[in-house]
């Protein structure tokens, strides 16, 4: 894998379901894992970053895991609230002296319905 | 309080014109980023700065100049624009926390260049 990619591009939920979905990234040199959350005209709102193969982090409903050996995270939303409507962002970063550049991927557009 | 701001949130022009774009961040960070966000939607790194001194400068044509007068302030400056620079510019910061760069974004500048 070269680039940041997500699936599904896009996802539509009854209020109450669970879900999930995936970030695959460079698993060579790899620094950091990033999650944003985006809602609509607003700015992209960092929820996890992680590092470590086999991390798992959870805010609230919303949790995610991370895989650096194959190169993939997930994202976990528990109970999804129409609130919860928006694009999420994975971005990787290397390791070296790259002060926090990120390549992202091309977000998962959620919608959840009341 | 706003943590990164960008002015203006809207931007109209012709092409063949200079327009600036300012983003201050109140935050304390000592890095900065310009992003543009492209027809795919993908966000792309354009420039960062860490400490006032350039350090991200990715594939831009070098009509585009960044410039930081102080760790709390990137301007973008754009001269003789084009009608493919139409796009959202997003300003984000970030300061080193124990090895991560979550980064803090702004509100976007969509620029519209007729």
């Amino acid at each position: 894998i070269l680039n940041v990619e997500q699936s599904p591009q896009s996802l539509h939920v009854q209020e109450g379901d669970s879900t999930n979905f995936t970030c695959s990234f460079p698993s060579s040199n790899f620094y950091a894992l990033h999650w944003y959350r985006w809602e609509t005209a607003k700015s992209p709102e960092a929820l996890f970053v992680m590092t470590l193969n086999g991390d798992e982090k959870k805010k609230g409903r919303i949790s995610a895991t991370l895989n650096t050996k194959e190169g993939y995270s997930y994202l976990y939303i528990k109970g999804s609230q129409p609130e919860d409507s928006a694009t999420y962002l994975c971005a990787s970063s290397v390791g070296g002296t790259s002060y926090g550049k990120l390549t992202f991927g091309q977000g998962t557009i959620l919608t959840v319905h009341p | 309080d706003t943590a990164v701001s960008q002015t203006p949130k809207y931007l109209v022009t012709q092409m063949g014109n200079d327009k600036s774009i300012k983003c201050e961040q109140n935050l304390g960070h000592d890095t900065m980023y310009w992003y543009k966000q492209d027809s795919k939607k993908f966000l792309k790194i354009m420039f960062s700065y860490n400490n006032k001194e350039l350090i991200i400068n990715e594939t831009v044509p070098n009509r585009f100049s960044p410039k930081s007068p102080d760790k709390a302030h990137l301007n973008l400056h754009i001269n003789s624009l084009e009608l493919g620079d139409s796009a959202v510019y997003f300003c984000a910061s970030s300061q080193l926390q124990r090895g991560w760069y979550e980064q803090y974004f702004g509100p976007g500048t969509r620029l519209t260049v007729t």
